[in-house]
């Protein structure tokens, strides 16, 4: 079963704060993935990356950078935080190109901007 | 760009009873998947899915291409089994972008 870490599991931060959330998968899969999820909603794509270095831009990526610095870790980073990014936020990897593109999730982080 | 919708919003059943979870989506699909997320927040994976039918315990899933649909079926409920289910997919358009319903909200009742 691939493995999908996040840290932290949960965050306070102020309005205007710096927030760095990250991920790291174990094994090796080549695209990950960064969501968040509302009340009442389904998960909503911030960013993605198909490798080290690269960077795609997902359907809601207003207010957040992302950064892949190697195939393993993928960082995502609120630099003025804002209510509106209060959140539940998951990372996902997926092995796309071979037979099975299931996607593995990690547990999420709760994020709140107070 | 892709959507996908599911049904019911919500479902309340008491125990015993089966659902039927639908998952309809507008565009050609490279893959399927069905989570269920806890209460706490977590997701679990239920069913990789991209066609064909898949069974798992209690758990039946059927992903017809053509039709653009997959559905999920739960018999005999159980309260344990309360909490949201989300479908997830992946369009055939080469972004390999996995993209959710908003979700079942399944309350099972004794």
């Amino acid at each position: 079963e691939a493995a999908v870490t996040q840290s932290p599991r949960n965050k306070v931060t102020v309005t205007g704060g710096n927030v760095t959330l990250s991920c790291r998968q174990t094994n090796s899969h080549n695209y990950m993935y960064w969501y968040r999820q509302d009340t009442g909603h389904g998960l909503r794509l911030i960013h993605y990356s198909y490798g080290a270095g690269n960077l795609q831009i997902g359907d809601v990526p207003d207010g957040y950078k992302a950064t892949r610095t190697t195939q393993e870790d993928f960082f995502l980073l609120l630099e003025l935080a804002s209510p509106s990014q209060t959140s539940l936020y998951f990372c996902a990897s997926s092995d796309v190109g071979q037979a099975n593109t299931e996607v593995f999730f990690g547990k999420g982080t709760r994020l709140t901007v107070v | 760009g892709q959507q996908v919708q599911q049904s019911p919003a919500s479902l309340v059943l008491q125990e015993g009873e089966n659902a039927e979870l639908q998952c309809n989506f507008s565009t050609s699909l490279n893959s399927m998947q069905w989570f269920y997320q806890r209460p706490g927040g977590s997701l679990v994976s239920l069913f990789y899915n991209p066609s064909g039918t898949k069974h798992s315990g209690r758990l039946t899933s059927t992903t017809v291409i053509k039709e653009r649909r997959s559905s999920l079926h739960i018999s005999s409920s159980q309260t344990t089994d309360s909490g949201t289910y989300l479908c997830a997919l992946d369009g055939d358009t080469g972004n390999y972008k996995y993209v959710f319903g908003a979700g079942t909200r399944l309350k099972v009742i004794a």
